[in-house]
């Protein structure tokens, strides 16, 4: 099956430092991604879509200043969380899109802001 | 816009019993994902379901779709412990590749 990746799984960073987390799709090319974060005990939210060698999508109320993605290869999306607040606290969790129907989850990368 | 309905939310069972959770969907879609999530883990994909009258199952869980009522559903049955997580259910959108989630159904399954 195909596998997608996710780093760091959890990271803790204090009140306004930059975060990034990676996507990675480790056997097949990805040219769309996604991103989601999930608040305890919700649904997913999707964040943003992520295009290779395009700028990304964003969902309304979705800040691009403060979320950037960068989709720079056909297996790798980063979304760095800039200026961290402890409401940007959250479990984050990417997909990646293989053929046209299937998303692929990464493992999620929980991130605490102090 | 599409909206996406599942219940119920939570269910707390006992093992050995059959349940059904619930998945509607409000405008056309060919599409439909279940997910199960354990505690602090990402999603893992238990069925894709891509006609109506599509029928899967694994294990203890089946899945339907039935697209013309634009209803999916999830049997369980003879529930056991291990089945308990949170079940999640997504439709696609056919103008582009993203999902619309249902808000999850949290199943504890009791010994």
């Amino acid at each position: 099956g195909a596998v997608v990746s996710q780093h760091p799984s959890r990271v803790i960073c204090k009140s306004g430092t930059s975060v990034k987390i990676e996507c990675r799709s480790l056997d097949f090319q990805a040219t769309t991604m996604f991103w989601y974060r999930q608040f305890p005990k919700q649904s997913l939210m999707l964040m943003a879509t992520s295009n290779e060698g395009s700028k990304a999508t964003y969902e309304q109320g979705v800040e691009k200043d403060k979320f950037l993605i960068n989709h720079a290869s056909l297996t790798l999306s980063t979304l760095t969380v800039t200026s961290a607040h402890p409401e940007d606290s959250s479990f984050y969790i990417c997909s990646a899109l293989r053929g046209s129907s299937e998303q692929y989850f990464g493992p999620g990368t929980r991130l605490t802001v102090t | 816009e599409l909206k996406v309905e599942q219940n119920p939310l939570f269910l707390s069972m006992q093992e050995g019993k059959n349940y059904t959770i619930y998945c509607n969907y409000s405008t056309t879609s060919d599409r439909l994902y279940w997910y199960r999530q354990d505690p602090g883990k990402s999603l893992e994909s238990l069925f894709v379901l891509l006609s109506n009258g599509a029928v899967k199952q694994e294990g203890r869980l089946m899945a339907s779709l039935d697209t013309k009522a634009r209803l999916s559903t999830l049997h369980i049955t003879a529930a056991v412990h291990d089945l308990s997580a949170t079940y999640f259910c997504a439709v696609g959108m056919d103008s582009n590749y993203q999902l619309i989630w249902g808000a999850g159904t949290k199943l504890i399954i009791k010994p």
